[in-house]
């Protein structure tokens, strides 16, 4: 079946550390998007990705970095700058064009020890 | 910018009764809204897109309204289960922040009780 791989489901960072989020599908899909939760929020677009190779800042991109080389997979590197980092974090994508359903993974929950 | 408000944070009714969600936006109609089913721990799963120009669509249990007067949409589950226990959120594009993209609203809790 196809769909959306997050990976891990549960991660945890210490003080001063980055830390990477796997995000992987294989639906072919072009576009693909991370989104911050938090309890009682909605859910707020840190990074979005068009293509390969290409993407831009959403509304709360700062202290995240993201990568786009290949057309399946988006990783999310939460950096040390990040300096609340403890949320739900989720990947999603779309065949391309806008208005289009998102797909969602499961989600990766992050804390600080 | 656009603003998105789901005015209930939870709501409880029995089962078999109609659950009946609210979705408000502030400013331009968007073309498109959309709603999701999220499950705890889980991400959240489309359910139904309505256009600006259609006024209901449905889709087995569920009916979703789009009011551009009201800048409202409505989601109804009819003869409601417990298995449709979850958060529903509404979605609409957003051309004031991340160009086209979805902005969320915080979702309503619905509980059904046997």
């Amino acid at each position: 079946d196809g769909g959306i791989t997050q990976s891990p489901k549960y991660l945890f960072r210490k003080e001063g550390q980055n830390v990477t989020l796997s995000c992987e599908q294989n639906l072919n899909h072009d576009a693909m998007y991370w989104y911050r939760q938090d309890p009682g929020q909605g859910l707020r677009l840190i990074y979005y990705s068009q293509i390969v190779n290409d993407f831009q800042k959403g509304d709360i991109a700062e202290g995240y970095s993201v990568s786009r080389e290949k057309k399946e997979s988006f990783p999310l590197t939460v950096t040390s700058a990040q300096k609340n980092p403890t949320a739900f974090y989720l990947c999603a994508s779309t065949p391309g064009q806008y208005n289009q359903p998102q797909h969602f993974g499961d989600g990766t929950r992050l804390s600080i020890l | 910018s656009q603003k998105i408000e789901q005015n209930s944070e939870a709501l409880n009714i029995q089962e078999g009764k109609t659950a009946t969600l609210t979705c408000n936006y502030t400013n331009y109609s968007p073309a498109y809204l959309q709603w999701y089913r999220q499950d705890p721990g889980r991400g959240p799963v489309f359910l139904l897109l309505i256009r600006e120009n259609e006024k209901e669509k449905r889709k087995e249990r569920l009916k979703v309204t789009f009011d551009t007067t009201l800048k409202q949409s409505l989601f109804h589950i009819t003869a409601s289960q417990p298995a449709d226990s979850a958060t529903y959120l509404c979605a609409l594009v957003n051309y004031g922040g991340s160009q086209g993209n979805l902005i969320f609203g915080k979702g309503t809790k619905l509980s059904v009780k046997p």
